[in-house]
């Protein structure tokens, strides 16, 4: 089946360094990736689309500058969180969009990463 | 943005039992999809659905793709311990926008 690596797992930081987060689509491409941040016991936070070769699309509220998203190849997105502060410390999952042609359009999410910002 | 209504929002059964959740919305989706989340991990892909009416299913989980386009339900038989996480609904149109449900948590007790 289709599989959506994501590195780092697990990340502590101290406040105001800056991390980035690799989200890989392992066996197939995808033009299209998903953002998300999801708080604990709540559901899944949309934060940009990002899409193979141009700039992503944010959600209203998500600061763009703050959140850098990168999607420079169609198995490679990237997340990169600049000058982290604790109210940053989440998980943040990234997902693949695979359309397979006709009326066949999955998403497939990655393992998340634990963000703690010191 | 939107939020597909799920529910029950919580569940607690007895390990054996059968399981129903729902998820509804107010507007129309040409795909269905159900995810389930353990702690500490991504959303894994359960049941897609692609078709207004379907009945799909995946070893003791069936879902099906309500005929109003509206809404879609997954059902869990003889759950077992390892069935315990938080279980998404999500529906698409284009596949650029995924509206997910607000999530049913369920818990098995042996």
């Amino acid at each position: 089946g289709a599989v959506v690596s994501q590195h780092p797992s697990w990340v502590i930081c101290k406040s105001g360094t800056s991390v980035k987060i690799e989200c890989r689509s392992l066996d197939f491409q995808a033009t299209t990736m998903f953002w998300y941040r999801q708080f604990p016991k709540q559901s899944l936070m949309l934060m940009a689309t990002s899409n193979e070769g141009s700039k992503a699309t944010y959600e209203q509220g998500v600061e763009k500058d703050k959140f850098l998203i990168n999607h420079a190849s169609l198995t490679l997105s990237t997340l990169t969180v600049t000058s982290a502060h604790p109210e940053d410390s989440s998980f943040y999952i990234c997902s693949a969009r695979l359309f397979s042609g006709g009326r066949t359009d999955t998403q497939y999410f990655g393992p998340g990463t634990r963000l703690t910002v010191l | 943005g939107q939020q597909l209504n799920q529910s029950p929002q919580s569940m607690f059964i007895q390990e054996g039992e059968d399981v129903s959740m729902n998820c509804t919305s107010s507007s129309i989706f040409n795909t269905w999809l159900w995810y389930k989340q353990e702690p500490g991990e991504g959303p894994v892909l359960l049941i897609a659905l692609y078709k207004a009416g379907e009945l799909t299913s995946n070893g003791r989980l069936t879902a099906q793709f309500g005929i109003t386009r509206k809404d879609s339900f997954l059902n869990i038989s003889a759950s077992i311990p390892s069935d315990v996480g938080i279980y998404f609904c999500a529906g698409t149109n284009t596949g650029n926008q995924f509206y997910f449900g607000t999530g049913t948590s369920l818990t098995v007790i042996p």
